[in-house]
């Protein structure tokens, strides 16, 4: 059973638009959540992590929450840019050392269109 | 910058034969894993490893082998590739202990192709 759903399954975008991601999940325990950033053919790079109960990230035109009580993640992205064409990957750390697991959902494909 | 190297990029592969992926990292991490990626799924883990000369089994590991000689080099073996081991396989590596273990640094995959 999937335990981390993302939604959209996809979106387009015009460039200079903000959009908004979601992810929730149902992994337990809920140690973190991560955004990580997957261009096509290309590996994954984090963007954030979040891990308080309720938390708040800001790295640059990303950011994120996250609510643990709704087992509910946001990803803002503003003003959109051509180059943020690509899969977002939403994953969930069941702890907090490299003993846990991973709970990976399968992307919301983000395409910014000029 | 942690860097995760990843050999072949591409490979297609005759169903029943021997395929090894290969993975290096040059960030010093205990940890390394082996992942698989399928259109529309998330990745899943296949193997691994926490030391040298040793794996462990993921949640996937059927039809697949892991081998770590040294802490820089793991390898995924897939002894009798079958139709479905076509994917994108990605390696990763982490520090085991501390906050910095949060965060898994991923190679650029490797896509594989069996026929």
């Amino acid at each position: 059973k999937t335990q981390v759903e993302q939604s959209p399954q996809s979106l387009v975008v015009r460039q200079g638009e903000n959009c908004v991601l979601q992810c929730n999940y149902s992994v337990t325990p809920d140690n973190h959540l991560r955004w990580f950033k997957q261009d096509t053919g290309k590996g994954l790079v984090s963007l954030t992590v979040l891990v308080d109960q309720k938390d708040k990230t800001s790295n640059g035109r990303y950011s994120a929450t996250l609510d643990k009580d709704a087992k509910h993640s946001t990803l803002h992205i503003t003003a959109t840019l051509l180059d943020d064409t690509a899969t977002y990957i939403c994953v969930v750390g069941d702890r907090g050392s490299a003993l846990g697991r991973l709970h990976f959902g399968a992307g919301t494909q983000l395409i910014v269109i000029p | 910058e942690a860097a995760v190297t990843q050999s072949p990029r591409s490979k297609v592969a005759v169903t029943g034969g021997k395929v090894t992926l290969s993975c290096h990292q040059t960030n010093n991490h205990d940890y390394m894993y082996w992942y698989r990626q399928d259109t529309g799924h998330g990745l899943r883990l296949i193997h691994y490893s926490y030391v040298a000369d040793s794996t462990e089994k993921g949640d996937i590991p059927d039809g697949y082998k892991a081998s770590r000689p040294s802490q820089e080099n793991f390898s995924l073996i897939l002894e009798l590739a079958s139709l479905s081991q076509t994917a994108v396989y990605f390696c990763a590596s982490s520090e085991g202990l501390g906050r910095s273990s949060y965060e898994q640094y991923f190679g650029p995959g490797t896509r594989l192709t069996v026929l």
